[in-house]
């Protein structure tokens, strides 16, 4: 398995724009975690899904932000309208479970909003 | 709700020098702790994980940590710091109930 693959590694965008960040899990994985990182509040766990249905989405930080999957290898988080605060690495994650065993991280997305 | 506390946010060491790297935690419920290796550029790596199971955990390139529950602590050690360990760490913590909690991260410097 290729491992978790996000897309695109590097995002450059102007402020007031829509940002879609993509995320494949690994086959076989029943959970999917987003995560957030900054330099200020270090790494933020965002929203997870089980099974393709989101079950907490608490850490979304605003309803600018949103996320959806799809079907079982398909994630995406979406911002819009995006603002320069967004500024940050955005990692997604897949585990056979909630924590119990290992959570395998993708590259991440750096996302810059000017 | 759990949390984690990394204290100290650089570490430097010489080559060869022994490795220690904090990691205090909260939580209402048995955790189950982690810790994580992440270069430049890169995503996050398991280095070692306690589940419950031996309270000294042995995990990949040397390094291990052992689960205190008396002091709430899951501390990083090596033996022998490599030029090649270079690079952020962060512990985690999870009730199993949700997902990971990470500590703010320690930078390891080792100097030659």
């Amino acid at each position: 398995d290729a491992g978790v693959i996000q897309s695109p590694r590097h995002e450059v965008t102007e402020m007031g724009q829509e940002v879609t960040l993509r995320c494949k899990p690994i086959s076989g994985h029943d959970y999917l975690f987003w995560y957030r990182q900054t330099m200020m509040r270090g790494l933020e766990l965002l929203i997870y899904f089980n099974n393709n249905v989101p079950i907490d989405d608490s850490g979304m930080p605003e309803d600018r932000f949103s996320a959806k999957m799809p079907n079982a290898s398909f994630s995406t988080l979406k911002i819009q309208p995006s603002e320069p605060r967004d500024s940050a690495v955005y990692f997604c994650a897949s585990s056979g479970d909630r924590g119990h065993t290992e959570a395998f991280f993708g590259q991440g997305t750096r996302l810059t909003v000017v | 709700a759990q949390s984690v506390t990394q204290l100290g946010s650089h570490v430097s060491v010489s080559e060869g020098a022994l490795v220690l790297l904090r990691c205090n935690y909260s939580s209402s419920v048995p955790p189950y702790l982690f810790w994580y290796v992440q270069y430049p550029n890169q995503g996050l790596q398991l280095l070692l994980k306690y589940t419950s199971a031996a309270t000294l955990v042995k995990g990949i390139n040397g390094f291990e940590a052992e689960f205190k529950k008396s002091e709430t602590s899951f501390h990083l050690t090596k033996p022998s710091a490599h030029m090649s360990d270079a690079a952020e760490y962060f512990c985690a913590v999870t009730s199993g109930a949700d997902g990971l909690t990470f500590g703010k991260g320690t930078h390891l410097i080792i100097q030659p």
